[in-house]
């Protein structure tokens, strides 16, 4: 069974703060996504990275893949109100599996005005 | 704008009945799944298919099954509701490209109570 773990769980900061959250596994992935969900929605992807050490932006969102494409990072420099909700990491293609994909718990974030 | 649309974003139904989750894609994608969501637990996938008339199984089929008979709808049943079945119920379609998953594209959620 592939495992994703996300750390932290919960995260509570000031508007303008800079954080980073990890996803981290023993498993390669040939994908690595990003979600962010908000209260009684669905999860919306926010970016895909698929090669080893492949950094993306997005806005003041930071997303990296490691070079082992096992683990990852998301990174918000000057959070916002707007950036509160729950960020999933997952990874696709572990397990000979294309599309299915593995799932962390997921990091709640609060960013406090 | 592309979407995935679930038939209900709130459902109570009671013990026992047979309840039916439907959701639609207007992607053409191949690939369809069905999770839910509890807190502490995070998702967990119930059924995926990845092609009309094709099912398989996930991490907790039990209580559950699944029916596409078309490519742009896959149905989650709940054969006899139970209360351990309250949840928020999440569907997603995706398109893998050269064996790539670039991500799913996920619905708004159907919380279901059982009572």
């Amino acid at each position: 069974t592939q495992l994703l773990e996300q750390s932290p769980q919960f995260l509570s900061i000031q508007e303008g703060e800079n954080l980073t959250v990890y996803c981290n596994s023993s498993s390669v992935f040939s994908s690595l996504q990003w979600y962010r969900q908000e209260p009684g929605e669905g999860p919306v992807l926010l970016v895909t990275v698929v090669t080893g050490g492949e950094v993306k932006k997005l806005k003041r969102l930071t997303f990296q893949f490691g070079d082992a494409r096992k683990d990852s990072s998301l990174h918000i420099t000057a959070a916002q109100p707007g950036d509160t909700g729950l960020y999933l990491c997952a990874g696709g293609g572990g397990g000979g599996s294309n599309y299915k994909l593995t799932f962390g718990k997921g990091t709640l974030l609060t960013v406090n005005p | 704008d592309v979407k995935v649309t679930q038939s209900s974003r709130y459902l109570v139904k009671r013990t026992g009945e047979k309840v039916f989750l439907e959701c639609v894609q207007d992607m053409d994608h191949e690939n369809m799944f069905w999770y839910r969501q509890d807190p502490g637990l995070g998702l967990r996938l119930i059924y995926f298919s990845y092609d009309v008339k094709m099912k398989e199984k996930g991490d907790i089929p039990e209580g559950y099954s699944v029916s596409r008979e078309k490519k742009e709808r896959f149905s989650l049943i709940l054969e006899s509701a139970s209360t351990n079945q309250t949840s928020m119920y999440l569907c997603a379609s995706s398109q893998s490209t050269g064996g790539v998953e670039y991500g799913y594209t996920f619905g708004s959620g159907t919380r279901l109570t059982v009572v």
